[in-house]
């Protein structure tokens, strides 16, 4: 049963601090996803990895896949108090019959 | 408005009284599933439907039953339920299971079951 590590469990900082969040997996990812979940909603999706080495950005946000597609990290520049929520990783299996699979995610929590 | 709506919201009920969250959602989508999110174990699969009338167990589908007749509706039925059911729910929608496929949750159905 693959396994999804994303670490730190917990992140506080202050407003126009840079942050870094890991996902590592126990098994080559099929395709990595990551959500970012707000309180009190659903989980939301910011983007989705395939190639590994591969880099993609979204504003301050930019996501990386690692080379042996098992690992994958989310850097913040200059967080914002509208970045806080729990971010999660999860793999797509991209076949019927297979559950998407969730890591436990990092709680985020940006003071202004 | 594209989105996955989900009722109730809140619901404290309890041990053993049927219960039906239901799910809708408006794009049209095929694929639909169910989702529980419990502290420390983060969001695992219930069940899962690749379209009408085709459903399938996902991870942890006990205690939990589905249906899918019409392609806007996915409700969550539990029969009997037992107060390790209480948790967050979601439920979510996607065109299909293809990566390129985003998959839309809805806003969550907090169940506590006394």
């Amino acid at each position: 049963t693959q396994l999804l590590e994303q670490s730190p469990q917990f992140l506080s900082i202050q407003e126009g601090e840079n942050l870094t969040v890991y996902c590592n997996s126990s098994s080559v990812f099929s395709s990595l996803q990551w959500y970012r979940q707000e309180p009190g909603e659903g989980p939301v999706l910011l983007v989705t990895v395939v190639t590994g080495g591969e880099v993609k950005k979204l504003k301050r946000l930019t996501f990386q896949f690692g080379d042996a597609r098992k690992d994958s990290s989310l850097h913040i520049t200059a967080a914002q108090p509208g970045d806080t929520g729990l971010y999660l990783c999860a793999d797509h299996p991209n076949q019927a019959g297979t559950a998407l699979i969730f890591g436990k995610g990092t709680t985020l929590s940006v003071s202004s | 408005e594209a989105q996955v709506t989900q009722n109730p919201r809140y619901l404290i009920t309890v041990t053993g009284k049927k219960l039906t969250v239901t799910c809708s959602q408006n794009m049209n989508h095929e694929y639909m599933s169910w989702y529980r999110q419990d502290p420390g174990l983060g969001l695992r699969q219930i069940y899962y439907s690749m379209n009408v009338e085709v459903t399938d167990k996902g991870d942890v589908p006990e205690g939990y039953k589905v249906s899918r007749k019409e392609k806007r509706n996915f409700p969550l039925i539990l029969e009997s339920p037992s107060p390790n059911q209480t948790s967050l729910y979601f439920c979510a929608s996607s065109l299909s299971i293809g990566i390129a496929d985003t998959q839309y949750f809805g806003p969550g159905t907090r169940l506590t079951v006394l």
